[in-house]
């Protein structure tokens, strides 16, 4: 077990929906990771948040929005779903140290499934 | 463009014998390596990371080698064991293009 937290496991829902996944990072870590993982697509870095604010971008879609809350759980919304953003949706979190890159800790992820 | 990729989609090993796992690199400016390990049904876990200004990093039964002049990065797990069975991703992160996974090698171990 992570620590890391993830709600729902499981989503299905219709093209043109709009969803919300929930992550709780470990008791500690400031920085929230958002990453899609698709059969074609491999792992793909989404988002990253820390403490609260926006730190990187990576491969999102204008579709996709995320935020990280004071409590610091984060939120990834997904809007007018196509078939295509069926994928396991995983959370991440780290601490953030001096080093640039800290080891990231993988929740179980979402898996969502767009009819 | 930057890529991260794996030689071998699929691994067959003995339990007992050491596995290989290779990668291959194309962003010379990555600053660190990392692999992960991901098991059915499971989110990524972190095995073991390598920082680029070094060529060896060793764990817990697990070895990882980074070849910059070959742009090359290697994980050996020694005395392979049934619980290792998983896919096994080679990462490469930059503070530019934050992480890249590559496709992941599926590692099986034969009893």
């Amino acid at each position: 077990d992570s620590g890391v937290t993830q709600t729902p496991k499981h989503l299905i829902t219709a093209t043109g929906q709009r969803v919300t996944l929930r992550c709780s990072p470990r008791s500690g870590d400031l920085s929230v990771y958002w990453y899609q993982q698709s059969l074609d697509q491999g792992l793909q870095f989404l988002i990253q948040y820390y403490n609260g604010e926006e730190r990187a971008k990576g491969n999102i879609l204008e579709r996709f929005s995320a935020q990280q809350f004071p409590d610091l759980h984060s939120e990834l919304n997904l809007s007018s779903l196509e078939l295509g953003d069926s994928a396991l949706y995983f959370c991440a979190s780290s601490v953030v140290g001096r080093r640039s890159y800290n080891e990231q800790f993988f929740g179980p992820g979402t898996r969502l499934t767009v009819l | 463009g930057e890529s991260v990729g794996l030689h071998l989609p699929t691994l067959s090993v003995q339990e007992g014998d050491n596995s290989i796992i290779n990668c291959a690199y194309s962003n010379s400016a990555s600053d660190y390596f990392i692999w992960y390990k991901q098991e059915s049904g499971k989110g990524p876990q972190f095995i073991i990371d390598i920082r680029s200004n070094m060529d060896k990093r060793q764990g817990q039964r697990v070895t990882v080698l980074l070849n910059k002049t070959v742009k090359h990065l290697s994980l050996q797990i020694a005395a392979t064991q049934p619980g290792d069975s998983a896919v096994y991703f080679c990462a490469e992160y930059s503070s530019a293009s934050k992480i890249i996974f590559g496709s992941g090698t599926r590692l099986s171990i034969r009893p």
